[in-house]
């Protein structure tokens, strides 16, 4: 599995937008990439999953370079709500495989 | 469209009880998978179930096992538990079944049962 890299923490002001890169160096060509939002005493949450280029959806936005050695997810205009772990995973394709998490990018928003 | 369900919320253990944590997926979906979440790190992969069979497992020794019935809900045991056993531990469903490939299958978590043992 694909091992990946994030910040610790991150911190930003209310209305801003944030940008969490994760650096996955060794992924495989089957892998997607998929960030999960996580907030304290709760389940992580699918946020988005890309495999190139880039990805929007309502939440978010999921940037993949050509050569897809690293990801960037783009929160808009975050609100105190967005304080959370933020999760970047690299998963083999075609089955429920297991999801593999690293410790996260603990994102603080402040007013 | 009832989610991913856990019971029970919280659970307080001595040292060398046994556990079982239970769960039930998200309407649809056929398969479960059980991570365990130590404070301050990220969840880490137990075992998963399909077809009331495990299907893979993580590094989790003997003591972890588990069971899926019929209709799809699961159960997590823990046998002789120690100090390091106290968590989060979440259950996540998913439809492996649907056979779409080169697709990774976004899986859905409950709100956990929190461990302590004491």
């Amino acid at each position: 599995l694909a091992k990946t890299t994030q910040p610790i923490s991150m911190d930003s002001y209310e209305g801003q937008e944030v940008n969490i890169t994760c650096s996955h160096n060794n992924i495989a060509t089957n892998d997607y990439i998929t960030w999960y939002q996580q907030f304290p005493s709760q389940g992580p949450r699918f946020i988005i999953q890309g495999y190139k280029t880039k990805v929007t959806n309502e939440v978010a936005s999921l940037f993949i370079p050509a050569d897809r050695k690293s990801s960037t997810l783009s929160l808009p205009r975050v609100s105190l709500s967005d304080t959370a772990v933020y999760y970047c995973l690299v998963g083999e394709s075609g089955t429920a495989s297991k999801l593999t998490f690293g410790t996260g990018t603990r994102l603080q928003v402040t007013l | 469209d009832a989610g991913v369900t856990q019971s029970p919320t919280h659970l307080i253990k001595t040292r060398g009880q046994q556990v079982t944590l239970r769960c039930s997926p998200k309407s649809g979906h056929d398969t479960v998978s059980w991570y365990q979440q130590a404070l301050g790190q990220g969840p880490q992969f137990i075992f998963q179930y399909y077809e009331e069979e495990e299907r893979q497992r993580g590094n989790f020794p003997d003591r972890f096992s588990g069971h899926q019935f019929p209709n799809y809900s699961s159960e997590l045991n823990v046998n002789a538990l120690l100090l390091g056993d106290s968590a989060l531990y979440l259950c996540a469903s998913s439809p492996l079944g649907q056979g779409i490939p080169f697709s990774y299958y976004e899986q859905y978590f409950g709100p956990g049962t929190r461990l302590t043992v004491t």
